[in-house]
């Protein structure tokens, strides 16, 4: 199946442990999202990757950092998780190169914290 | 920055009546309007989109107006059905500054398609 796909789904977590979610793509897209979509069902763009490279970054607290290893992954590392963390977290892609702006998101990743 | 606004926070209709979702935004940058549909449990998936070069925009049941002086857009589903109830969001960006573009999403509306 070609699809954005997040791991884990469900993340359960004592405050202050770390914790990483994991983002892969096979649509062949060259720039990958983190959303923060919160108990309201607000989206919130976190952080944006082009080309392995941070292009986005909103005002996001330093305990999370993004990191796209290549094209295709985008993991999110998070210390000292705070309860305000608790969220679902999206992962999009897109094909920016070939003017295509339309994002395909994941299935999300429900972190619950403790 | 953009901000994008979205009314009604819920809808509840009758299977076959019409729905209507209104967004306005903020910035006149914009130029590209998608719509996502949230089912429970699941990620947003892109229904429908329209660029500032045309007004309107159809796909089956559903349409999407874009009113570019006025800075609002609108969803439209007709004959609605009990599949269609979900989250539904707009959103907005511009497709200039490259790869720099992001999305700006309104808060969603509920809607409630009832048997």
């Amino acid at each position: 199946d070609t699809a954005v796909s997040q791991t884990p789904k469900y993340l359960v977590t004592q405050m202050g442990n770390d914790k990483s979610i994991k983002c892969e793509q096979n649509l062949g897209h060259d720039t990958m999202y983190w959303y923060k979509q919160d108990s309201k069902k607000f989206l919130k763009i976190m952080f944006s990757y082009n080309n392995k490279e941070l292009i986005i970054n909103e005002t996001v607290p330093n305990r999370f950092s993004p990191k796209s290893p290549d094209k295709a992954h985008l993991n999110l590392h998070i210390n000292s998780l705070e309860l305000g963390d608790s969220a679902v977290y999206f992962c999009a892609s897109s094909l920016w190169t070939s003017g295509q702006e339309t994002q395909y998101f994941g299935p999300g990743t429900r972190l619950l914290v403790l | 920055g953009e901000n994008v606004e979205q009314h009604p926070s819920t809808l509840s209709v009758q299977e076959g009546d019409s729905a209507v979702i209104k967004c306005t935004y903020s910035d006149s940058a914009s130029n590209y309007f998608p719509w996502y549909k949230q089912e429970l449990g699941k990620g947003p998936q892109l229904i429908i989109d329209i660029r500032s070069n045309v007004g309107e925009k159809k796909d089956q049941r559903i349409a999407v107006t874009l009113n570019k002086t006025a800075k609002h857009f609108s969803l439209h589903i007709t004959e609605t059905q009990p599949e269609d109830s979900a989250v539904y969001f707009c959103a907005a960006s511009p497709t200039t500054g490259g790869s720099n573009y992001k999305l700006t999403f309104g808060k969603g509306t509920l809607l409630t398609v009832n048997p």
